[in-house]
């Protein structure tokens, strides 16, 4: 089953606009990771957050961690039409070494 | 550096045929893994390995076979296609306290 579950599923916004993307997850974590992918193309790494952590940024990333709520979000200021695709938040998989376990993602689009 | 790389990138095959996806990395990277994304749904672990000659079930192995002889192949056999197999294949590799690589998927379609 899986682990993490984003919301919304679709996000629809102007550019220059702020996103937020909000995940939500079931068992304990180590870490919890975020994706992104383009149309047609594998997933790329953007941020990882370990749970002794609440905030962590990346450029124009801004990633929080809520171990008491399972939650995470990813924000992403000042967007672009570039950062239209999909974003995934990811956690270990209990059974699979370094696997991961994905939720169903949201699917960002930038207005131009 | 090409990353990770997966061939073919789209397939189509009839009902009980085989086939063999292909994933290289040429990163020396120890840890590879197989993923299934199915439409609406996240990617899950199909099978992943740890190193050369060594391999383990993930979330969703049925269906699947994989071996590993070399660090840099990993490849993911489906024995007998079934249309439930219909899916994007995503083959990522990691190095120690790296994060996943992906290559770019391999599109198949089980008529």
């Amino acid at each position: 089953s899986q682990q993490g579950e984003e919301d919304p599923q679709a996000l629809s916004i102007q550019e220059g606009e702020n996103a937020t993307m909000n995940c939500s997850y079931k068992t304990s974590i180590n870490n919890l990771q975020w994706y992104r992918q383009n149309s047609g193309r594998g997933l790329v790494h953007l941020i990882l957050i370990r749970s002794n952590e609440r905030e962590k940024h990346s450029g124009r990333l801004r990633v929080t961690l809520d171990t008491s709520k399972k939650s995470s979000s990813l924000l992403i200021t000042a967007s672009r039409a570039a950062d239209t695709a999909s974003y995934f938040c990811a956690t270990v998989y209990g059974g699979g070494a370094d696997g991961l376990t994905f939720g169903k993602g949201t699917h960002l689009i930038i207005q131009p | 550096n090409a990353g990770v790389t997966q061939t073919p990138k789209f397939q189509v095959l009839k009902t009980g045929q085989s086939m063999t996806l292909q994933c290289a990395q040429d990163m020396n990277h120890e840890y590879m893994s197989w993923y299934r994304q199915d439409p609406g749904m996240g990617l899950r672990l199909i099978h992943y390995s740890v190193g050369a000659g060594i391999t383990d079930q993930g979330e969703v192995p049925n269906g699947y076979n994989v071996s590993r002889s070399t660090t840099e192949d990993f490849p993911l056999r489906l024995l007998s296609a079934a249309p439930s197999q219909t899916s994007v294949y995503f083959c990522a590799s990691k190095g120690p306290n790296q994060p996943q690589h992906f290559g770019d998927g391999t599109r198949l379609s089980i008529l």
